[in-house]
C-alpha cells in the first residue's frame, strides 16, 4: 500500500556501512518534498533519526546520515553497532495521499 | 521535556466507533508550527499516517480513511482526540500519537514526527 519502497532487509557485520534506499515518485520525493527517517527498536515506538533529508536531531550519532536525489532518498549507517539492529522507515509527503511512510527495512547486525 | 501518551479501549467490536485520546505536555498546540498526528502500525507491518491537526485548527486526513476519521483538539487540556468509525478487524493495530513539527520550505510545509507516544494496541474482534 505504501508509495515509498524500501528493501525489506539489509545486514552487515559490526563496524561496516549499510545504506537503505527509499524510492518514491514524482508525486512525493520527486516533487521536492522532504524525506525524514525513523528508527524503531524492537517493541518500542519509532524515534526520529533524520529530518529534512539530511539533518540530525540532537543526540543522534553522526554515524547516521541522510541524502536525497531525484525520486529517491538514502539513509547510511557507518560503523554499524549491535544497538543499530532495528526497523527503519522513511517518510515524506505525497500530493495525493498526504503523509506517507516507506515499507520499512530491517537492519541485522551479523 | 516533551511527552505524549495515548489512551483508549484495548478492545472494540466490529462496526463500533473507536475514540482515542492523546494527552501531551512540554509544548503548546497554540504555538505556530506545532501539530499533533495520529499514526498506526498493524502487528508486524509498516507505519500508516492517519490524521493531523495543527495550531490553527486545520485538519488533514489520510485519503484512504478520511470518511471514517475525525480529529479534534482541546488546547486548554493539552489533548487531541481521534475517532474512527465502523471499526473492522483489519484496523487492529498499535495507535501512536506524535508531536508534529512544521517548517515552511518556501513552497510547501515539511512536517516530521517527534517525539512519539508509547502507543496503544487496539484489537478489533467480536
Amino acid at each position: 500500500q505504501s508509495v515509498l519502497t524500501q528493501p525489506p532487509s539489509v545486514s552487515e557485520a559490526p563496524g561496516q556501512r549499510v545504506t537503505i534506499s527509499c524510492t518514491g515518485s514524482s508525486s512525493n520525493i520527486g516533487a521536492g518534498y522532504d524525506v525524514h527517517w525513523y528508527q524503531q527498536l524492537p517493541g518500542t515506538a519509532p524515534k526520529l533519526l533524520i529530518y529534512g533529508n539530511s539533518n540530525r536531531p540532537s543526540g543522534v550519532p553522526d554515524r547516521f546520515s541522510g541524502s536525497k536525489s531525484g525520486t529517491s532518498a538514502s539513509l547510511a549507517i557507518t560503523g554499524l553497532q549491535a544497538e543499530d539492529e532495528a526497523d527503519y522507515y522513511c517518510q515524506s509527503y505525497d500530493s495525493s495521499l498526504g503523509h506517507v511512510f516507506g515499507t520499512g527495512t530491517k537492519v541485522t547486525v551479523l | 521535556q516533551v511527552t505524549l501518551r495515548e489512551s483508549g479501549p484495548a478492545l472494540v467490536k466490529p462496526t463500533q466507533t473507536l475514540t482515542l485520546t492523546c494527552t501531551f505536555s512540554g509544548f503548546s498546540l497554540s504555538t505556530s508550527g506545532m501539530c499533533v498526528s495520529w499514526i498506526r502500525q498493524p502487528p508486524g507491518k509498516a507505519l500508516e499516517w492517519l490524521a493531523l491537526i495543527d495550531w490553527d485548527d486545520d485538519k488533514y486526513y489520510s485519503t484512504s480513511l478520511k470518511t471514517r476519521l475525525t480529529i479534534s483538539k482541546d488546547t486548554s487540556k493539552n489533548q487531541v482526540v481521534l475517532t474512527m468509525t465502523n471499526m473492522d478487524p483489519v484496523d487492529t493495530a498499535t495507535y501512536y500519537c506524535a508531536r508534529t513539527t512544521s517548517r515552511w520550505g518556501g513552497s510547501y510545509w515539511t512536517r516530521w514526527f517527534d517525539p512519539w507516544g508509547q502507543g496503544t494496541l487496539v484489537t478489533v474482534s467480536s
